[in-house]
């Protein structure tokens, strides 16, 4: 198993309500990468924070945000909630910089609005 | 057309069979990741490669740079190999980029 946990494992969520999903990344990674899977689909990138600062973000709209901690864990806060926001969310640490890196990927938290 | 793309989307297999699951991407890369994913949604990463060729038991994982194509191989397959399996180039500027997967199903 890796070190990074999510949390929630599954959650339920209305139309219109926010959401808020945890990360703890693996020790010794700076970096937190957060990724939507649809049923199906492969994981689709939404942002990346490095040192607390967003440092990066795909085709996400803006009420999709994020926080980085001092100890580097991060939150992924979603609002308005669509129901096409359902979806496996992924997070995978890493530490870049180091030559060869790798990514280590949490379990997902597992949303659903209805 | 996406960066990373996967061949076949969906694969079937008898137990025993050998199994190559392609990956070609378009985009500069420092890295390429071999990962799995069973029912429920856990990742595991099973190779990260920059160059040649990797071996962790039943799997070998390729990768050729100048082709921009790697190759994930299962030996002797199980049923319990039955997943899905992402390609997933780490670009550049540390980003990561996915494939969408190929299902496997390995039947006695």
């Amino acid at each position: 198993e890796t070190g990074v946990t999510q949390s929630p494992t599954h959650l339920i969520k209305t139309r219109g309500q926010q959401v808020t999903l945890r990360c703890s990344s693996q020790s010794g990674h700076n970096t937190v990468s957060w990724y939507q899977q649809a049923l199906g689909q492969g994981p689709q990138f939404i942002f990346q924070y490095y040192r607390e600062e967003e440092n990066g973000r795909g085709n996400f709209p803006p009420r999709f945000s994020g926080l980085q901690f001092p100890n580097y864990s991060s939150e992924l806060n979603v609002n308005a909630l669509e129901l096409d926001d359902s979806a496996l969310y992924l997070c995978a640490s890493s530490s870049p910089g180091t030559g060869l890196t790798e990514a280590f990927f949490g379990q997902g938290t597992r949303l659903t609005v209805v | 057309k996406n960066e990373v793309e996967q061949s076949p989307q969906n694969l079937t297999a008898q137990e025993g069979e050998f199994i190559t699951i392609n990956c070609s991407y378009s985009v500069g890369i420092s890295a390429l990741h071999w990962l799995q994913q069973h029912p429920g949604g856990g990742i595991v990463s099973l190779f990260m490669l920059s160059s040649g060729k990797k071996k962790h038991g039943r799997l070998i994982a390729t990768i050729n740079i100048q082709e921009k194509h790697s190759s994930l191989h299962i030996t002797a397959s199980h049923p319990r190999d039955s997943a899905v399996y992402i390609c997933a180039v780490r670009t550049n500027t540390d980003k990561l980029i996915f494939g969408t997967g190929t299902r496997l199903q390995v039947f006695p």
